[in-house]
């Protein structure tokens, strides 16, 4: 069974701040990883994904995220927010890589301060 | 333009009042899928379908019904709606590849009094 934890449901930063946003997960194989983002009013788009081809995953909008397996981990970075970066944020875990077994934590609300 | 349509993007009904929510992609993809979206409780799935005339329950079916009777369309039926459904619910799909991202609709927000 495969399950995700994102720690911290909101977090706030300064506009030029880094951006960590956490996510564990629980797999029982190698999991397949991603990040999606809402914005308001709209549904969710995808930041990036692991593909276990690289341990560092670039995404769009300067976002990257790093695959620790010791830790079971797969946090979300950004060197320097933007206001624009104000979205909700969901990590999503899949143990087989299809739609179907997509299981989705409960997002993180991220708000840039100016 | 490839996307996902959902209609309509808010629908306030009363309880036992039988709706549907369309959901229709333009990119051929196989699989579809409805979730509902809670504060707190992340994206939960309802139902999905692998393809043409093929469903399945996801992790919250009760009280709702899916059809899919062409590759383009999944409705979302909601029988006999109850407060308990007030939610935002989103559609998806994706082609049936290991690792394909989702594509998602802008969203139905349902509220039911």
């Amino acid at each position: 069974a495969q399950s995700v934890t994102q720690l911290g449901s909101h977090v706030s930063v300064s506009e030029g701040a880094l951006v960590l946003l956490r996510c564990n997960y629980s797999s029982s194989v190698p999991p397949y990883l991603f990040w999606y983002v809402q914005y308001p009013n709209q549904g969710l788009q995808l930041l990036l994904k692991y593909t276990s081809a690289a341990t560092l995953v670039k995404g769009i909008n300067g976002f990257e995220a790093e695959f620790k397996k010791s830790e079971t981990s797969f946090h979300l970075t950004k060197p320097s927010a933007h206001m624009s970066d104000a979205a909700e944020y969901f990590c999503a875990v899949s143990d087989s890589g299809s739609a179907r077994q997509l299981t989705f934590g409960s997002g993180t609300q991220l708000t840039v301060l100016p | 333009e490839a996307q996902v349509t959902q209609n309509p993007r808010y629908l306030i009904t009363v309880t036992g009042k039988k709706l549907t929510v369309t959901c229709s992609q333009n990119m051929n993809h196989e699989y579809m899928s409805w979730y509902r979206q809670d504060p707190g409780l992340g994206l939960r799935q309802i139902y999905y379908s692998m393809n043409v005339e093929v469903t399945d329950k996801g992790d919250v079916p009760e009280g709702y019904k899916v059809s899919r009777k062409e590759k383009r369309n999944f409705p979302l039926i909601l029988e006999s709606p109850s407060p308990n459904q007030t939610s935002l619910y989103f559609c998806a799909s994706s082609p049936e590849m290991s690792n394909s991202p989702l594509h998602f609709g802008n969203g139905t927000r349902l509220t039911v009094t």
